[in-house]
């Protein structure tokens, strides 16, 4: 079954490390890559997608993705986190063959000031 | 960000009630979808709904009946729900369905609790 894995459930930093968050899906075929943002009370927002061409996609708020085919993975970045980037992180793969966004488990990133 | 506005907000109810989700898009899209969002698991998708037709069942118990009468509006009518239906539910909204270009927008979710 497709799937989609994210390692870290829940990532403490305190402010201007780096992030990295990884994510990887089981789907061998045309797969179209997302990552969502959750902010405390707030919906689920679009950080960034990859569909094609250059691997390393940059998003909102400086964050950016690189997505490795040889390893089915598409791994969260960002240089230096602020305190505002406290949030629920969603890696989501978009299957070609059926149509289905799939979504991992979900990262809280927790950024001590 | 009010494309996609989802009432209530909050819902509690008992074992015996029926009650319905509402859901409404401003943005113009031809798809909606349901998904439940419980503590410490994936968002599971529900339904799906393209240019008013159910595209998508993904194994939902009975208790839940999604209706679309029209692009712009989504409902979940729910009766006789358990305890383990307690979660948050998410609407969202694509141009259309299954299509990379087509990102899906959520709304701010109803969260549910069954007593």
């Amino acid at each position: 079954a497709q799937s989609v894995s994210q390692h870290n459930h829940h990532v403490i930093l305190s402010e201007a490390a780096s992030l990295e968050l990884g994510c990887n899906y089981s789907y061998g075929g045309t797969v179209n890559l997302f990552w969502y943002v959750q902010y405390p009370g707030q919906h689920l927002q679009l950080l960034l997608k990859y569909f094609s061409g250059d691997p390393l996609v940059k998003g909102i708020k400086g964050f950016e993705a690189e997505f490795i085919k040889s390893k089915f993975s598409f791994n969260l970045r960002k240089p230096s986190v602020q305190w505002s980037d406290t949030a629920e992180y969603f890696c989501a793969a978009l299957s070609g063959n059926t149509g289905k966004l799939i979504f991992g488990q979900g990262t809280t990133l927790q950024v001590k000031p | 960000e009010t494309g996609v506005t989802q009432t209530p907000r909050h819902l509690v109810m008992g074992m015996t009630n029926k009650k319905s989700l509402k859901c409404e898009q401003h943005l113009g899209h031809n798809a909606m979808y349901w998904y439940k969002q419980s503590a410490k698991k994936p968002l599971e998708l529900m339904f799906v709904y393209n240019f008013k037709e159910q595209t998508e069942n993904n194994s939902v118990p009975s208790r839940f009946s999604p209706e679309c009468p029209n692009s712009s509006h989504l409902f979940l009518h729910l009766h006789t729900l358990q305890p383990e239906d307690s979660a948050l539910y998410l609407c969202a909204s694509s141009q259309a369905s299954g299509r990379a270009v087509d990102t899906q927008y959520f709304g701010p979710g109803t969260r549910l609790t069954v007593l």
